[in-house]
């Protein structure tokens, strides 16, 4: 079973601070790496897909970038507001045996205080 | 579009009962996936499908069962249920996994007394 660590675990930030938290995966047969916005009460919703070493993408104040070498992923979000409050999921799909299942990080919870 | 569809969405249950979750999905994806969500261990495969006809093991199989009879259902079930079944289940779907995720279900929420 491979390990897909995501880090801190939770985060505790004030309205208007950015923060930024970290996605690791093995990155040997690494096809793309999938991060999920999941609020509490409510089912996981995507936010990005990413592929390609270096890749950046963005939505609103959130965006992530990829180091498929290394791997690693960073998801950012500038000025946080009380609804960014969430479970962040990183999920990474391989090549291989596996027939491209998501592997899902245990999570980072934001919570923002107004 | 209702997207994924789980029914029921809060069941009890006592050990050693069956019952069957199952999910619906109406925009004719190939992937669908049964999760669980149990508090500080993430969101755990049981069993998945590629297409009708077809499933295979996930990570905890054991003590559950699958079906995909029709494309857009997956019924998971549990023959026998034990109190270590009691957790939040998730199913999903996907056009493919490698480049578009997944969409998931609302949940369903067992507890196994």
């Amino acid at each position: 079973i491979l390990n897909v660590e995501q880090s801190p675990q939770s985060l505790h930030v004030q309205e208007g601070d950015s923060t930024n938290f970290t996605c690791s995966f093995p990155s040997s047969n690494f096809y793309a790496l999938h991060w999920y916005r999941w609020e509490t009460a409510k089912s996981p919703e995507a936010l990005f897909v990413m592929t390609l070493n270096g890749d950046e993408k963005k939505k609103g104040r959130i965006s992530a970038t990829l180091n498929t070498k290394e791997g690693y992923s960073y998801l950012y979000i500038k000025g946080s507001q009380p609804e960014d409050s969430a479970t962040y999921l990183c999920a990474p799909t391989y090549y291989g045996g596996s027939q491209g299942n998501l592997i899902f990080g245990k999570g980072t919870k934001l919570s923002v205080k107004p | 579009n209702a997207g994924v569809t789980q029914t029921p969405k809060f069941r009890v249950l006592k050990t050693g009962q069956s019952m069957t979750l199952l999910c619906a999905q109406d925009m004719n994806h190939e992937y669908m996936y049964w999760y669980r969500q149990d508090p500080g261990m993430g969101l755990r495969l049981i069993h998945y499908s590629v297409g009708e006809g077809t499933t295979a093991k996930g990570e905890v199989p054991d003590g559950y069962n699958v079906s995909r009879l029709k494309k857009q259902n997956f019924l998971l079930g549990l023959e026998s249920a034990a109190p270590s079944q009691t957790s939040v289940y998730f199913c999903a779907s996907s056009l493919s996994p490698f480049n578009y995720g997944y969409t998931f279900g609302s949940g369903t929420r067992l507890t196994v007394v």
